[in-house]
C-alpha cells in the first residue's frame, strides 16, 4: 500500500545531541513537508520541499535542517541549536503543484529531550 | 502572510445533532485551497473536506459540509448526526500559492451520547 513512513514513533534524547527523524514516501510525490506540532496547538511549518535537492525554511526552521537526495525521502534533523525540541513531529507529502492541494500524513513522531 | 483563526478552542455536540466549526482566514490570493482535517488521538491526519477558492459551490462529504464565504473568507465545517466517531481535533487549513498548507489552532469536539 502508498503512504508515509515515519520513523521511530518515539524517541528520547539527552539535552546537547542532535537527532534525526526519517520520513519515506511511495506515493510518487515531489513535495514533502515537516510540521511541528505542541500539547494543544496547531502545526507549524519547519521546512518543505518541491523537488528533489531544492528546500524551503518554514515559520519555525531555526534549529533544524533537512536534505532531500531523493524523491522518496526527507529527513529532519533536530540539532542542539533546538531550544525547546520536544514535541509531536508530521511528515507530509503532496503531488508538486496545486493538484488537488490534499496532504498526506505519517503517524508521527514523538520527540522527548531529557 | 496569510492566517488562519479558529476561535473555538472546543466544541461539544450530542451525538446525532449538528454542530458547526468556524474558520476565517486572512489572504491577499485569489486562488486557493481550503482544509478541514480531523484528528482523532491517534494523531493520524485525516482529510475531512477540501473546497477550491475558484469554486463557489460549497463542498460537501457525507454528513460534513462547509459554508464558503470568499468575500468574508470564512470557511465554516458543518458536522450533521453527529457520531461518537467524530470526536477529534478538527484543524481548518490554507495552502497558499507557494504550496505551504498553513493551519488554524484547532478545536476540540467533543461528542456526548
Amino acid at each position: 500500500d502508498g503512504g508515509i513512513t515515519q520513523s521511530p514513533k518515539y524517541l528520547f534524547r539527552k539535552e546537547g545531541q542532535n537527532v534525526t527523524l526519517s520520513c519515506e514516501q511511495n506515493l510518487n510525490h515531489d513535495a514533502m513537508y515537516w510540521y511541528r506540532q505542541d500539547p494543544g496547538q496547531g502545526l507549524r511549518l519547519i521546512y518543505y520541499s518541491q523537488i528533489v535537492n531544492d528546500f524551503q525554511k518554514g515559520d519555525i526552521a531555526e534549529g533544524y535542517s533537512v536534505s532531500r537526495e531523493k524523491k522518496e525521502s526527507f529527513p529532519l534533523t533536530v540539532t542542539s541549536a533546538q531550544k525547546n525540541p520536544t514535541a509531536f513531529y508530521l511528515c507530509a507529502s503532496s503531488r508538486r503543484g496545486r493538484g488537488t492541494g490534499e496532504l498526506f500524513f505519517g503517524e508521527g513522531s514523538r520527540l522527548t529531550v531529557l | 502572510a496569510q492566517t488562519v483563526t479558529q476561535s473555538q478552542p472546543e466544541m461539544s455536540v450530542q451525538e446525532a445533532e449538528t454542530v458547526t466549526l468556524s474558520c476565517t482566514y486572512d489572504t491577499s490570493e485569489s486562488d486557493y485551497y481550503l482544509f478541514w482535517y480531523k484528528q482523532p488521538p491517534s494523531r493520524q491526519m485525516i482529510l475531512v473536506i477540501r473546497q477550491e477558492a475558484y469554486k463557489q459551490q460549497n463542498a460537501t462529504e457525507n454528513r460534513f459540509s462547509v459554508n464558503f464565504q470568499k468575500a468574508a473568507k470564512s470557511f465554516s465545517l458543518k458536522i450533521s448526526d453527529s457520531q461518537l466517531g467524530d470526536a477529534a481535533m478538527y484543524f481548518c487549513a490554507y495552502l497558499d500559492s507557494s504550496y505551504k498548507l498553513i493551519f488554524g489552532s484547532g478545536t476540540r469536539l467533543l461528542v456526548r451520547p
